[in-house]
């Protein structure tokens, strides 16, 4: 069974820093892994999907990385700004695996 | 304007009682999932379905039941068998199963 660990669970910086939040899975035989944002009291955004032959993916000040034999994910997050503030999942695409997330402040 | 709307947002309930929360989509997606978030925790699969009229139970199913009668829409009871159904109920879309998923708002359910 799929198993995703989050680490930091939780992580505070200051505005303007450049950060990284990791994934780690148990089960490397993926397709693709994906990572979202969620505000308090709402959904899922998607934020990026790297796929099982890709080593990265970008979007705008966001850049994912996948290393599918060591089971790790990372994302980074350039110049942080606080509308960053927000808990960040990732999911492995199978059947959406989720760990509990690492839970993101901004500090103006 | 295409996404996942689910309905309603909040939804209370007496103990004992059944409960459906609704999800429809107009993206065109043939599977839907269903997760349950509690606090301080992540998402669990409950349901989901990768094609019409067919569907699989998820890491915590009991309790729950669905129907795919319509591509567009995958419904959650949450029946009185459900001990600690108070949560807040997610619902996702993806082309197919592997591919980018979409959530909608979700619905937190409090039973008193």
């Amino acid at each position: 069974k799929q198993e995703v660990t989050q680490i930091p669970a939780a992580l505070s910086v200051p505005e303007g820093e450049n950060l990284v939040l990791n994934c780690s899975f148990t089960d490397s035989a993926i397709y693709n892994l994906q990572w979202f944002r969620q505000d308090p009291g709402k959904g899922l955004t998607s934020l990026l999907l790297i796929q099982s032959s890709q080593r990265e993916q970008t979007s705008g000040r966001l850049n994912a990385s996948l290393d599918k034999s060591s089971g790790r994910s990372t994302l980074y997050i350039a110049a942080s700004q606080p509308g960053d503030s927000a808990t960040y999942l990732c999911a492995p695409n199978e059947k959406l695996t989720f760990g509990t997330g690492t839970r993101l402040t901004i500090i103006p | 304007d295409g996404g996942i709307t689910q309905s309603p947002k909040y939804l209370f309930r007496k103990e004992g009682q059944n409960v459906t929360l609704s999800c429809e989509q107009n993206l065109n997606h043939d599977a839907m999932y269903w997760y349950r978030q509690d606090p301080g925790q992540g998402l669990r699969l409950i349901y989901y379905s990768q094609i019409v009229n067919d569907f699989q139970k998820g890491d915590i199913a009991e309790g729950y039941s669905v129907s795919r009668e319509k591509k567009e829409s995958f419904p959650l009871t949450v029946t009185s068998a459900q001990k600690n159904p108070t949560a807040f109920y997610l619902c996702a879309s993806s082309m197919f199963g592997n591919t980018e998923a979409f959530f909608g708002q979700g619905t937190r359910l409090t039973v008193v």
